[in-house]
Parts: structure tokens; sequence; C-alpha cells
């Protein structure tokens, strides 16, 4: 069964700190993507990945970097981390055309 | 660009009752493919169903069942005969054929009534 695996669960963070979300999937998908949810906004896009060593940018990368140095692993990290970042991030996998599947979410705290 | 568009923030039914949710797109291509997520109060997302723009029978899994209306831009998702399980937040997505990113909707809460 397709698994996708997000570390860690839960952070806090200070502010002007980095912050690294890591995502996992065991899938062998090429797609990755890293997502926020924020209560009436839905799922955002923040970056996505075609494969290793493969980035792009998506909705809202502001003040997010993403790595992707395997087929499996995918980070988003957050250099100088700031309270409006403080969300609930979600990481998928999908091959192009197909349905994602998507990790249990990291709820992060800038304070 | 893709933009995906859902306006009713919340519905509440009763049980083994029939539950229809709106969902509005824009792209600029002639190609693409829909899907309808849930989510869970626990927060974990699953795939329910999908319609591919090109395919005119509406796609069905269970009990649950899409209204595609390609000229309107609208992909609803209908749910028979509800249970209480069915209460969870409902998303619609979309990815166009050349981009390999969906976007989503913001989302709608769906409360199932005993």
């Amino acid at each position: 069964e397709a698994a996708v695996t997000q570390s860690p669960r839960n952070k806090v963070a200070v502010t002007g700190g980095k912050v690294t979300l890591s995502c996992n999937q065991t899938n062998n998908h090429n797609n990755m993507y890293w997502y926020r949810q924020d209560t009436g906004h839905g799922l955002r896009l923040i970056h996505y990945s075609y494969g290793a060593g493969s980035t792009e940018k998506g909705d809202i990368p502001d003040g997010y970097k993403a790595s992707r140095p395997s087929q499996e692993n995918f980070s988003l990290i957050l250099e100088l981390a700031t309270p409006s970042q403080t969300s609930v991030y979600f990481c998928a996998s999908g091959d192009a055309g197909d349905e994602q599947y998507f990790g249990p979410g990291t709820r992060l705290t800038v304070l | 660009a893709q933009k995906v568009t859902q306006t009713q923030t919340s519905i509440s039914v009763m049980e083994k009752t029939t539950v229809t949710m709106d969902c509005v797109y824009e792209t600029q291509d002639s190609s693409y493919f829909l899907f309808w997520y849930k989510q869970t109060a626990s927060g974990e997302i699953v795939f329910l169903i999908r319609q591919d723009s090109y395919k005119k029978e509406n796609a069905t899994v269970g009990h649950y069942s899409l209204n595609f209306q390609k000229p309107k831009s609208s992909i609803g998702l209908i749910i028979t005969a509800t249970q209480i399980e069915d209460s969870a937040v409902y998303f619609c997505a979309m990815r166009d054929h050349n981009n390999n990113a969906p976007r989503f909707g913001a989302g709608t809460k769906l409360t199932v009534k005993p």
C-alpha cells in the first residue's frame, strides 16, 4: 500500500529560526508536493518536484525552499521562520495524471 | 492559471439522505483531471474519485458519484445514502494536462446528523 510519512509531526519553532520538514514516500512516485492548510484557504501549493534533483515553485513559495535529494525524500525548509508560517503542512506524492497520496501532516507553530 | 472554487463552506444533512457538493474550476487547457478528496477529523486526507475531462460518462465509486458539466466548468460530488462517518471536509482538486501540480479548492465541511 502507498505510504507517505512526515517528520516531525509537531514542531514549535522560534521566529528567525531554521525549520526543516521532511517527507518520505515508498510509492516510487516521481512527483512530490508540499501544501499548507489554513482555515478558509484549503490546501495551497508551496513547492513540488518531478523527481530527484528537481524543485519547482508553487503558488506561495516565498519564505520556503525545497530539496529533493532522492526519489523517496522531499524536504521543505524555512530558513527564517515567521509567525505567519504557523500552519499545518502536508506532503503528497503521485504520478502524473493520477491521484495523490498524502502524509499525515506536520503541525508547525512559530512563536 | 488553474483555479478551483468551492463556495459551500459547510453543509449539514440528515443521515441516509443525498448531498451534493459544488466545485467550479478554471483552466486554459482542453485536457485536465478532476479529483475529490476527503479529510477526516483526524486530519487524514484520502482520495475518493476522479473524472478525466475527455470522458463524458460521470464517474461512480461506491456511494460517491460525480456530476461533470464541462460547459459550466463544474464537477459536483454526490454522496447518496449518507452515513455518520461521511462527516468530513471534502476537497475538490484539478490538474491540467501540462502541469503536474494539482490545485485545491477551499473545502466543504459536511456534517451528517443521525
